[in-house]
């Protein structure tokens, strides 16, 4: 199936610093998604878009839904330890998930 | 958002056996999905589980693998068959009723020996 594109891959941050990820598409979608994994756990849903353009906020995390349709960014501000994790994106068409590589985040104290 | 209870949560396996993961959900769901996860990796959808139905596989998947039943909204469980170490992997159950997203349980982490 399609898989869309994350980036950066991995990233080591100091305790405080903002982070910008995005996830890139092909394909059109309706709804994007984020989510986070903690190890040895499942995926847990952080942010859903469903408008272009659309800008979310949850807490510290403020996600973007592209004007293009084909893209979506997360921004985590003031990141703190429990932010470690790795972070996907999904992109929803009818009961289709397709999600990102994933983006691996390190938070140093 | 519902609640997923994944069992087992992790098994260690001899090759040549079988291990079936059970997936229950606290209330009825429109569609349960299978997925697997290579460790680093993302998410890799092996099926759809259908109520009182075959489960519709995705490609390099095949049901006589990955035997799904799903006998009814709130229930699934996924088998995989004759493991190899190949099969060592976390299985993960995601749930969706159009209402909210999908969510997902805590995963299977499967280590075949």
């Amino acid at each position: 199936g399609q898989q869309l594109n994350q980036s950066p891959q991995s990233m080591f941050i100091q305790e405080g610093e903002d982070v910008s990820m995005n996830c890139t598409s092909s394909s059109i979608f309706n709804t994007w998604l984020w989510y986070k994994q903690d190890p040895g756990e499942g995926p847990v849903l952080l942010i859903a878009l469903y408008k272009a353009g659309e800008l979310t906020s949850n807490g510290r995390l403020t996600a973007q839904f592209g004007i293009t349709r084909k893209d979506s960014f997360l921004n985590i501000s003031a990141s703190i330890p429990s932010d470690v994790g790795i972070y996907f994106c999904a992109g929803r068409s009818g009961n289709q998930f397709y999600f990102g590589t994933g983006t691996s985040l390190t938070v140093i104290p | 958002s519902a609640v997923i209870s994944q069992k087992p949560s992790r098994d260690i396996c001899q090759r040549g056996t079988s291990l079936t993961i059970q997936c229950q959900v606290d209330s009825q769901v429109t569609m349960m999905f299978w997925y697997r996860q290579q460790p680093g990796q993302s998410l890799t959808l092996i099926a759809t589980a259908n109520q009182g139905s075959e489960a519709t596989y995705e490609s390099g998947f095949v049901i006589d693998k990955f035997p799904i039943s799903r006998p009814n909204l709130t229930f699934s469980t996924l088998t995989v068959s004759n493991m190899s170490p190949e099969d060592s992997s976390i299985y993960l159950c995601s749930v969706w009723d159009r209402v909210t997203e999908a969510f997902f349980g805590q995963g299977t982490r499967l280590t075949v020996v």
